[in-house]
């Protein structure tokens, strides 16, 4: 069974401050994607890692896939009240089904 | 907007009923997804259909079942339902059948079983 495991599971910032958050895995998966899901709505899909080491940035927001293709991290530069929200890592392993996270719940204060 | 389309938004029902959850795809996918998520249990791939036809199995429940129609709309059919059922049913789509592409989720049926 493949496992992700998201941490931290909660956090709570100033606005400005920076985070790190992490999906990690015993599993090396093939591709990981980033989700976003605001209270009450749908998951909105961030970004999609495919290469040991690839970094990919979205404005304020980092993604870096592991070199082992295991893990993965979210980085935030200067949080802002809008960034509220859980973020979900999931994985695939070739063309098995995609595998959440639980998530980290982000909540950015002013 | 993502283009996927369930109903109902919310579900209020007893234990021992029966509920049909719809799905209508993004136009022009043909992948749909189903997903369970609670609060203990995050976000759960539930079953996975294409064009038709299914093509991959997570944790549902045998008191759980899904189809995909010619139009390529999907339901998702719970029976029995007990207390622990309540969650949010989240369908997806996607244009092919590989989970690498992006999937497109809809805004989720909230199912409360009293």
């Amino acid at each position: 069974t493949q496992l992700l495991e998201q941490s931290p599971q909660f956090l709570s910032i100033q606005e400005g401050e920076n985070l790190t958050v992490y999906c990690n895995s015993s599993s090396v998966f093939s591709s990981l994607q980033w989700y976003r899901q605001e209270p009450g709505e749908d998951p909105v899909l961030l970004v999609t890692v495919v290469t040991g080491g690839e970094v990919k940035k979205l404005k304020r927001l980092t993604f870096q896939f592991g070199d082992a293709r295991k893990d993965s991290s979210l980085h935030i530069t200067a949080a802002q009240p809008g960034d509220t929200g859980l973020y979900l890592c999931a994985g695939t392993v070739g063309y098995s089904t995609l595998t959440f996270g639980k998530g980290t719940m982000l909540l950015v204060s002013p | 907007d993502s283009g996927v389309t369930q109903t109902p938004k919310h579900l209020i029902t007893a234990t021992g009923q029966r509920v049909t959850l719809r799905c209508s795809p993004r136009s022009g996918d043909l992948s749909v997804y189903w997903y369970q998520q609670s609060l203990d249990q995050g976000l759960q791939f539930l079953i996975q259909y294409y064009n038709g036809e299914e093509r991959a199995k997570g944790n549902i429940l045998e008191r759980f079942s899904a189809q995909q129609f010619p139009d390529l709309h999907s339901e998702l059919n719970l029976s029995s339902l007990e207390l622990g059922d309540s969650a949010l049913y989240f369908c997806a789509s996607s244009g092919g059948q590989g989970v690498n592409q992006p999937q497109h989720f809809g805004d989720g049926t909230r199912l409360s079983i009293l």
